[in-house]
Protein backbone atom coordinates (compact mmCIF):
# COMPACT_ATOMS: atom_id res chain seq x y z
CA UNK A 1 0.00 0.00 0.00
CA UNK A 2 1.87 3.23 -1.20
CA UNK A 3 0.53 6.13 1.15
CA UNK A 4 2.17 8.48 -0.54
CA UNK A 5 2.58 8.43 -4.55
CA UNK A 6 4.56 10.70 -6.82
CA UNK A 7 2.55 9.73 -9.84
CA UNK A 8 4.61 11.32 -12.61
CA UNK A 9 7.79 9.74 -12.77
CA UNK A 10 10.26 12.76 -14.91
CA UNK A 11 9.36 16.27 -16.07
CA UNK A 12 11.21 18.55 -17.71
CA UNK A 13 11.34 22.28 -18.54
CA UNK A 14 12.54 25.11 -19.81
CA UNK A 15 15.15 26.96 -18.06
CA UNK A 16 13.05 30.29 -16.19
CA UNK A 17 9.83 28.32 -16.35
CA UNK A 18 7.83 27.40 -13.85
CA UNK A 19 8.45 23.67 -12.39
CA UNK A 20 5.59 21.90 -10.38
CA UNK A 21 6.04 18.53 -8.91
CA UNK A 22 3.27 16.90 -7.08
CA UNK A 23 2.36 14.69 -4.70
CA UNK A 24 -0.70 12.69 -2.89
CA UNK A 25 -1.13 10.79 0.37
CA UNK A 26 -3.76 8.36 1.82
CA UNK A 27 -2.73 8.51 5.58
CA UNK A 28 -5.05 11.35 6.89
CA UNK A 29 -2.60 10.58 10.06
CA UNK A 30 0.19 12.81 8.11
CA UNK A 31 0.77 15.80 9.35
CA UNK A 32 4.13 17.33 8.35
CA UNK A 33 5.37 17.01 4.72
CA UNK A 34 8.74 17.71 3.21
CA UNK A 35 9.98 17.93 0.23
CA UNK A 36 13.75 16.40 -0.37
CA UNK A 37 15.96 16.92 -3.39
CA UNK A 38 18.26 13.80 -4.44
CA UNK A 39 21.71 14.05 -7.07
CA UNK A 40 22.91 10.71 -8.59
CA UNK A 41 25.11 9.24 -6.02
CA UNK A 42 24.23 11.34 -3.12
CA UNK A 43 21.84 11.34 -0.30
CA UNK A 44 18.89 13.39 -0.48
CA UNK A 45 19.19 16.87 0.85
CA UNK A 46 16.47 19.00 2.60
CA UNK A 47 14.64 21.54 0.06
CA UNK A 48 11.28 22.96 1.93
CA UNK A 49 8.61 21.79 4.26
CA UNK A 50 4.94 22.23 5.56
CA UNK A 51 3.04 21.59 8.15
CA UNK A 52 -0.53 20.67 8.51
CA UNK A 53 -1.92 23.98 10.12
CA UNK A 54 -0.78 25.55 6.89
CA UNK A 55 -1.57 25.47 3.12
CA UNK A 56 1.31 27.33 1.79
CA UNK A 57 5.35 27.70 2.80
CA UNK A 58 7.71 29.59 0.50
CA UNK A 59 11.45 29.74 0.72
CA UNK A 60 13.12 31.83 -1.72
CA UNK A 61 12.09 30.24 -5.32
CA UNK A 62 10.26 27.33 -3.87
CA UNK A 63 7.15 26.87 -2.28
CA UNK A 64 5.16 24.22 -1.64
CA UNK A 65 1.22 24.28 -1.37
CA UNK A 66 -1.04 21.41 0.76
CA UNK A 67 -4.42 21.09 -0.10
CA UNK A 68 -5.49 18.33 3.07
CA UNK A 69 -9.44 17.84 1.66
CA UNK A 70 -7.69 16.87 -1.40
CA UNK A 71 -4.51 14.53 0.42
CA UNK A 72 -2.26 16.51 -2.28
CA UNK A 73 0.73 18.99 -1.89
CA UNK A 74 2.72 20.43 -4.64
CA UNK A 75 5.96 21.72 -4.88
CA UNK A 76 6.27 24.94 -7.39
CA UNK A 77 10.09 25.64 -8.20
CA UNK A 78 10.14 29.84 -10.22
CA UNK A 79 11.67 29.92 -12.10
CA UNK A 80 13.54 26.84 -12.99
CA UNK A 81 17.09 26.81 -13.17
CA UNK A 82 19.51 23.71 -14.80
CA UNK A 83 21.10 22.91 -11.43
CA UNK A 84 17.49 22.21 -10.13
CA UNK A 85 18.18 18.83 -12.16
CA UNK A 86 17.32 15.97 -9.77
CA UNK A 87 15.25 13.52 -8.06
CA UNK A 88 13.00 15.46 -5.96
CA UNK A 89 11.10 13.13 -3.06
CA UNK A 90 7.99 14.09 -1.58
CA UNK A 91 7.83 12.54 2.19
CA UNK A 92 5.64 12.31 5.23
CA UNK A 93 5.57 11.73 8.71
CA UNK A 94 2.30 11.78 11.17
CA UNK A 95 1.64 11.67 15.36
CA UNK A 96 3.93 14.83 16.04
CA UNK A 97 6.81 13.87 18.68
CA UNK A 98 5.44 9.92 18.74
CA UNK A 99 6.09 9.62 15.05
CA UNK A 100 10.28 10.16 16.24
CA UNK A 101 10.53 11.67 12.68
CA UNK A 102 10.03 8.78 10.59
CA UNK A 103 9.52 9.36 7.20
CA UNK A 104 7.31 7.95 4.52
CA UNK A 105 8.45 8.63 0.94
CA UNK A 106 6.92 8.81 -2.59
CA UNK A 107 8.65 6.88 -5.72
CA UNK A 108 10.25 10.48 -6.29
CA UNK A 109 10.27 12.50 -9.63
CA UNK A 110 12.88 13.11 -11.92
CA UNK A 111 13.51 16.81 -13.06
CA UNK A 112 15.23 18.00 -16.23
CA UNK A 113 15.46 21.52 -16.28
CA UNK A 114 16.88 22.31 -20.09
CA UNK A 115 18.99 25.76 -20.71
CA UNK B 1 30.97 19.64 9.96
CA UNK B 2 31.04 16.30 9.03
CA UNK B 3 27.23 15.88 9.46
CA UNK B 4 26.10 11.70 8.81
CA UNK B 5 28.99 9.70 7.21
CA UNK B 6 28.45 6.50 5.72
CA UNK B 7 31.02 3.65 5.36
CA UNK B 8 31.97 1.46 2.80
CA UNK B 9 30.29 3.83 -0.36
CA UNK B 10 30.42 0.48 -2.40
CA UNK B 11 30.16 -3.08 -1.74
CA UNK B 12 29.87 -6.38 -3.43
CA UNK B 13 28.56 -9.09 -1.26
CA UNK B 14 28.05 -13.37 -2.03
CA UNK B 15 25.18 -14.66 -0.62
CA UNK B 16 24.95 -15.64 2.50
CA UNK B 17 28.36 -13.52 3.57
CA UNK B 18 27.52 -10.85 6.54
CA UNK B 19 28.81 -7.35 6.56
CA UNK B 20 27.98 -4.16 8.51
CA UNK B 21 26.83 -0.89 6.82
CA UNK B 22 28.54 1.80 8.92
CA UNK B 23 26.71 5.01 10.28
CA UNK B 24 28.16 7.97 12.40
CA UNK B 25 26.86 11.93 12.28
CA UNK B 26 28.52 14.82 14.68
CA UNK B 27 25.19 16.45 15.33
CA UNK B 28 24.66 14.84 18.86
CA UNK B 29 21.35 13.92 16.60
CA UNK B 30 18.82 11.64 19.16
CA UNK B 31 17.00 9.59 16.48
CA UNK B 32 19.12 8.09 13.74
CA UNK B 33 17.77 5.87 10.72
CA UNK B 34 18.10 3.57 8.00
CA UNK B 35 16.26 3.68 4.83
CA UNK B 36 17.30 1.31 1.90
CA UNK B 37 16.08 2.54 -2.11
CA UNK B 38 15.33 -0.04 -4.20
CA UNK B 39 15.61 1.46 -8.40
CA UNK B 40 12.16 3.91 -9.22
CA UNK B 41 11.26 3.60 -5.65
CA UNK B 42 11.13 5.69 -2.14
CA UNK B 43 13.11 5.40 0.64
CA UNK B 44 11.73 2.59 3.17
CA UNK B 45 12.24 2.32 6.68
CA UNK B 46 14.42 -0.42 7.55
CA UNK B 47 15.09 0.51 11.30
CA UNK B 48 15.62 3.39 13.73
CA UNK B 49 16.72 4.49 16.99
CA UNK B 50 15.14 7.41 18.97
CA UNK B 51 18.26 7.20 21.32
CA UNK B 52 21.76 5.52 22.40
CA UNK B 53 20.15 1.95 23.64
CA UNK B 54 16.98 2.35 22.23
CA UNK B 55 16.27 0.75 18.59
CA UNK B 56 12.75 -0.36 17.39
CA UNK B 57 11.63 -1.92 13.68
CA UNK B 58 10.71 0.09 10.76
CA UNK B 59 8.74 -0.99 7.64
CA UNK B 60 11.47 -3.73 5.96
CA UNK B 61 13.27 -4.59 9.07
CA UNK B 62 13.43 -8.37 7.64
CA UNK B 63 16.99 -9.73 6.82
CA UNK B 64 18.70 -6.90 9.22
CA UNK B 65 19.83 -5.81 12.78
CA UNK B 66 21.08 -2.58 14.16
CA UNK B 67 22.26 -1.39 17.33
CA UNK B 68 22.67 1.58 19.15
CA UNK B 69 25.65 1.87 21.62
CA UNK B 70 26.72 5.64 21.48
CA UNK B 71 25.35 8.56 20.28
CA UNK B 72 26.92 8.63 17.39
CA UNK B 73 27.39 5.55 15.94
CA UNK B 74 24.04 3.08 13.70
CA UNK B 75 25.62 0.55 11.95
CA UNK B 76 23.47 -1.88 10.14
CA UNK B 77 24.14 -5.66 10.22
CA UNK B 78 23.14 -8.22 7.13
CA UNK B 79 23.80 -11.76 8.27
CA UNK B 80 23.00 -13.76 5.30
CA UNK B 81 23.05 -11.63 2.44
CA UNK B 82 20.66 -12.27 -0.38
CA UNK B 83 19.96 -11.18 -3.74
CA UNK B 84 16.83 -9.22 -2.63
CA UNK B 85 19.15 -6.77 0.08
CA UNK B 86 20.71 -5.34 -3.25
CA UNK B 87 19.81 -1.58 -2.39
CA UNK B 88 21.30 1.78 -1.36
CA UNK B 89 21.28 2.17 1.65
CA UNK B 90 20.96 5.66 3.45
CA UNK B 91 21.30 6.57 6.89
CA UNK B 92 20.33 9.67 8.61
CA UNK B 93 19.80 11.42 11.69
CA UNK B 94 17.59 14.20 13.30
CA UNK B 95 17.56 16.40 16.38
CA UNK B 96 14.43 15.80 18.79
CA UNK B 97 13.52 19.28 17.79
CA UNK B 98 13.48 19.56 14.41
CA UNK B 99 11.60 17.53 11.96
CA UNK B 100 14.20 18.15 9.19
CA UNK B 101 16.15 14.67 8.80
CA UNK B 102 20.05 14.94 7.49
CA UNK B 103 21.32 11.98 5.17
CA UNK B 104 24.67 10.53 4.83
CA UNK B 105 25.79 10.10 0.76
CA UNK B 106 24.78 6.00 0.60
CA UNK B 107 26.14 2.53 0.33
CA UNK B 108 25.62 1.14 -2.94
CA UNK B 109 25.26 -2.78 -2.06
CA UNK B 110 25.42 -5.43 -4.60
CA UNK B 111 24.77 -9.42 -3.57
CA UNK B 112 25.55 -11.89 -6.08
Amino acid sequence: DQQVKQNSPSLSVQEGRISILNCDYTNSMFDYFLWYKKYPAEGPTFLISISSIKDKNEDGRFTVFLNKSAKHLSLHIVPSQPGDSAVYFCAASAGGGTSYGKLTFGQGTILTVHP
Amino acid sequence: NAGVTQTPKFRILKIGQSMTLQCTQDMNHNYMYWYRQDPGMGLKLIYYSVGAGITDKGEVPNGYNVSRSTTEDFPLRLELAAPSQTSVYFCASRSTRNTEAFFGQGTRLTVV
